[in-house]
């Protein structure tokens, strides 16, 4: 079955950087857009970024372009959000999450992993 | 950026009774709205998408419709694990949005 594991999570200080890992397992890996989406008790769901089955398209949130990249190795079946310059608004559960269309991007999310939290406190 | 907004945010409901959940859209998004369930502690799950397709495994008790920007969640007959926040998403347009969650309480 399909199963998504997000690691890195932890508690860091503001303008320092983390790395999110998600590894994938039980489907193809390489054929799926893959999104990062955040969540705050504030300010719900939120979503952060995509990267296409083949890296040929990334977008970001503007609350983190410039200061947030998403990047994957298809050959290791993982996904990673690389954090950096981070703000207390940042704190919050991260998930990656599958697009459900193989081959395309922008839909839905049928599977989701169980989340990493990132805090960013002095 | 397409405001999401749902209404009510607490909808508290017997079980066995019919519950109905509003989103409205900022500006038109299609068809291309979906619905999620959040329980405490667990990722959010796909039930709904092009407003009205559910997903293999969600029960025949959910259903969407659309009239405009005003789309419409309904659960036939809760159940006791229905309770729980439900969120509405557009994917009409970058960014990806969400609305606020309406969280299905037992009465």
């Amino acid at each position: 079955q399909v199963q998504l594991v997000e690691s890195g999570g932890g508690v860091v200080q503001p303008g320092r950087s983390l790395r999110l890992s998600c590894a994938a397992s039980g489907f193809t890996f390489n054929n799926y857009a893959m999104y990062w989406v955040r969540q705050t008790p504030g300010k719900g769901l939120e979503w952060v970024a995509v990267i296409t089955y083949d890296e040929s398209v990334k977008y970001y949130a503007d609350s983190v372009k410039g200061r947030f990249t998403v990047s994957r190795d298809n050959s290791k079946n993982t996904l990673y959000l690389q954090l950096n310059s981070l703000r207390t608004e940042d704190t919050a559960v991260y998930y990656c999450a599958r697009d459900r269309d193989r081959y395309q991007y922008g839909y839905p999310c049928d599977h989701w992993g169980q989340g990493t939290l990132v805090t960013v406190s002095s | 950026e397409i405001v999401m907004t749902q209404s009510p945010v607490t909808l508290s409901v017997s079980p066995g009774e019919r519950a109905t959940l509003s989103c409205r859209a900022s500006q038109s998004v299609g068809s291309n709205l979906a619905w999620y369930q959040q329980k405490p502690g667990q990722a959010p799950r796909l039930l709904i998408y092009y407003t009205s397709t559910r997903t293999t495994g969600s029960p025949a008790r959910f259903s969407g419709s659309r009239s405009g920007t005003d789309f419409t969640f309904t659960i036939s007959s809760l159940q006791s694990e229905d309770f729980a926040v439900y969120y509405c998403q557009q994917y009409n347009e970058w960014p990806l949005t969400f609305g606020g969650g309406t969280k299905v309480e037992i009465k």
